[in-house]
């Protein structure tokens, strides 16, 4: 069972566009839901996350766009470069007591921005 | 900022044969470092908790005895793949949490840089 629920799988986006990827999840619980950026053949980086009780957070040309009732959140990459092309992966987590830390992640989105 | 060190981060080895990857927070102490398998092109799967000083929790369907893990420290997290086969072959990626940055309860996680195993 898919905790977090994520699309597209692959998104092609011209440099300069705005590269857009959407999470869903079922459980209220979660409290803590990050982004990572992956490279090929390098661990997940830790690259944006947000908190269920704010509605966007912005750092630099990443935006994640949270709403807790619709229970979605999506992160938005605004002018695109070749160099963020990579995989992304959303993320939640029950961020207390016994499941503290543990990770459910998302399928991952294969984003090509092609120059 | 904080760095998780993943060793070796490629392994070649034959069928039948045990491999100790071996998993560091740099600069910060780890009570909790969690195991992960990557097949290409595919999400992370969770394979276990490792914790300090206590026995490894294992997600459901992952063999124990097959996927050894040693946390014998607070800041280096083992795992050891048991008598290994070629469908053993995968990247595992291992993270570990900086429980001193951010509020209670709260702490970034971070991820070492993967160790890509291949059994022949």
């Amino acid at each position: 069972q898919q905790q977090v629920k994520q699309s597209p799988q692959s998104l092609i986006v011209q440099k300069g566009g705005i590269s857009i990827i959407n999470c869903a999840y079922e459980n209220t619980a979660f409290d803590y839901f990050p982004w990572y950026q992956q490279f090929p053949g390098k661990g997940p980086a830790l690259l944006i996350a947000i908190r269920p009780d704010v509605s966007e957070k912005k750092e630099g040309r990443f935006t994640i766009s949270f709403n807790k009732s619709a229970k979605q959140f999506s992160l938005h990459i605004m002018d695109s470069q070749p160099g963020d092309s990579a995989t992304y992966f959303c993320a939640a987590v029950v961020d207390r007591g016994s499941t503290l830390g543990r990770l459910y992640f998302g399928r991952g989105t294969q984003l090509t921005v092609w120059p | 900022g904080a760095v998780v060190s993943q060793h070796p981060s490629r392994v070649i080895c034959k069928s039948g044969t045990s491999v100790k990857i071996e998993c560091r927070s740099l600069d910060f102490q780890a009570t909790t470092m969690f195991w992960y398998r990557q097949f290409p092109k595919k999400s992370l799967m969770l394979m276990a908790t490792s914790n300090e000083g206590s026995k490894a929790t294992y997600e459901q369907g992952v063999e124990k005895d097959k996927f050894l893990i040693n946390h014998a420290s607070l800041t280096l997290s083992t795992l050891t793949v048991t008598s290994a086969h070629p469908e053993d072959s995968s990247f595992y990626i291992c993270s570990a949490r900086d429980e001193s940055t951010g509020t209670a309860n709260t702490g970034e996680l971070f991820f070492g840089e993967g160790s890509r195993l291949t059994v022949l």
